[in-house]
């Protein structure tokens, strides 16, 4: 079945920018599915990031809108999440989770979450 | 951007109880785009509902999910340990998508 699998660092500075990759195993990222990064901050609740197609089209949360870019790797069948000019409110468990087939939400799979600090 | 209202913020119950989640909505979501999430400690949430009432796979028959416009529930018909956890609605309707402040589950 599909798997999804979050990676890069755990530590980043003040105003630098955060990467990460999610990687799809059993699927292809080229299937009728939206992708999606989500956060969770320290004993807080869910925030939806943003989410890309495999066309490339991608959705932000006008919250984040400004700072974010997610794009799409299909020869390596992973989307990836950068997060620029960060600050500590941005220290959080980020989710790679993919959409239910058709829909934008609905989040059905998910990978296991990768926990980001930022701190100097 | 709709504003997801879930209560209580704790529910205090023991196995076999009928537990009962609510999340309300502060515009109209329309039944076709609420989801709602179990979460355990150290593990990502798990889509128990989505369309408001229809079962993700592998969800047993115990989760029901009901409601349309503003206002949603989340019934667990009877308690199994395994369901002490906190639950989240989400709504998918109108970018950007929210998620509720989730409900704990706990035991009694």
């Amino acid at each position: 079945q599909v798997q999804l699998q979050e990676s890069g660092p755990g530590l980043v500075k003040p105003s630098g920018t955060l990467s990460l990759t999610c990687a799809v195993s059993g699927g292809s990222i080229s299937s009728s599915n939206w992708w999606s990064w989500v956060r969770q901050s320290p004993g807080k609740g869910l925030e939806w990031i943003g989410e890309i197609y495999h066309s490339g089209s991608t959705n932000y949360n006008p919250s984040l809108k400004s700072r974010v870019i997610i794009s799409v790797d299909k020869s390596k069948n992973q989307f990836s999440l950068k997060v620029s000019s960060v600050t500590a409110a941005d220290t959080a468990v980020y989710y790679c989770a993919r959409g239910l087939l058709g829909l934008t939400g609905a989040f059905d799979i998910w990978g296991q979450g990768t926990m980001v600090t930022v701190s100097s | 951007e709709i504003v997801l209202t879930q209560s209580p913020g704790t529910l205090s119950l023991s196995p076999g109880e009928r537990a009962t989640l609510s999340c309300r909505a502060s515009q109209s979501v329309s039944s076709s785009y609420l989801a709602w999430y179990q979460q355990k400690p150290g593990q990502a949430p798990r889509l128990l509902i989505y369309g408001a009432s229809s079962r993700a796979t592998g969800i047993p028959d115990r989760f029901s999910g009901s409601g349309s416009g503003t206002d949603f529930t989340l019934t667990i018909s009877r308690l199994e340990p395994e369901d002490f956890a906190v639950y989240y609605c989400q709504q998918y309707r109108s970018s950007p998508q929210t998620f509720g402040g989730g409900t704990k589950v706990e035991i009694k």
